[in-house]
């Protein structure tokens, strides 16, 4: 089975843009995370999507947003780039959400601002 | 918050070292307790987790056992390989489970 699938491997986008990343689930997982990792420090949350539900919300600005589709995929956005958005963005899917859930992580989208 | 604190790396070792990678959390709760794995070019992998007090998780050779009285989970091998270099990430998650809190990781390098 197809592990965790993110698209694109590496973008790079000027201030100020818009960029979209998406994200395809292990087949029979309804959840969906995403997390934003800058080099040198550990993932930090960004949001979590169950059954298309936003489930939760991270301490990043309304700049960022996402959603999960019928299929369970998921896209997030960000508005408006700033410099500190470089950073390796993952995404996580799991079979349901809660405290036990074991996560399996996507090899990440590298997203570079110039 | 919730937090998690895990030693500063880079940690280097010989081969059949023995090791030990401190982690220690603050949560309000009662939160299950995790160590996931990146090596290199690959992705985060859930190497163990513990999910109450005294619970000890394992895999691989690795264990952790979950610590509630110092609020740790200490990551320990008795003899690590080369194929054991990788960054080690100490997480928890609580309450609703809708977020995993992950520690900066630790980067292991182990020589031959």
């Amino acid at each position: 089975d197809a592990g965790v699938t993110q698209s694109p491997t590496h973008l790079i986008k000027t201030r100020g843009q818009q960029v979209t990343l998406r994200c395809s689930p292990i087949s029979g997982h309804k959840s969906v995370s995403w997390y934003q990792q800058v080099l040198g420090q550990g993932p930090q949350f960004i949001f979590q999507y169950y059954e298309k539900e936003e489930r939760g919300r991270g301490n990043f600005p309304d700049r960022f947003s996402a959603r999960q589709f019928p299929n369970y995929s998921s896209e997030l956005n960000v508005n408006a780039l700033l410099l500190g958005d470089s950073a390796l963005y993952l995404c996580a899917s799991s079979l349901a959400t809660g405290p036990n859930e074991k996560l399996f992580f996507g090899s990440g989208t590298q997203l570079s601002v110039l | 918050g919730d937090s998690v604190t895990q030693m500063e790396g880079p940690v280097t070792l010989s081969e059949e070292a023995f090791l030990t990678i401190n982690c220690t959390y603050t949560a309000t709760g009662y939160p299950s307790l995790f160590w996931y794995v990146q090596y290199p070019g690959e992705g985060l992998q859930l190497l163990l987790k513990a999910t109450k007090a005294d619970d000890k998780g394992s895999n691989k050779g690795f264990e952790a056992t979950y610590r509630k009285e110092t609020t740790s989970f200490h990551l320990e091998k008795g003899s690590v390989q080369v194929s054991d270099s990788a960054v080690y990430f100490c997480a928890l998650s609580e309450g609703g489970g809708f977020k995993t809190i992950f520690g900066a990781g630790t980067r292991l390098f182990v020589k031959a």
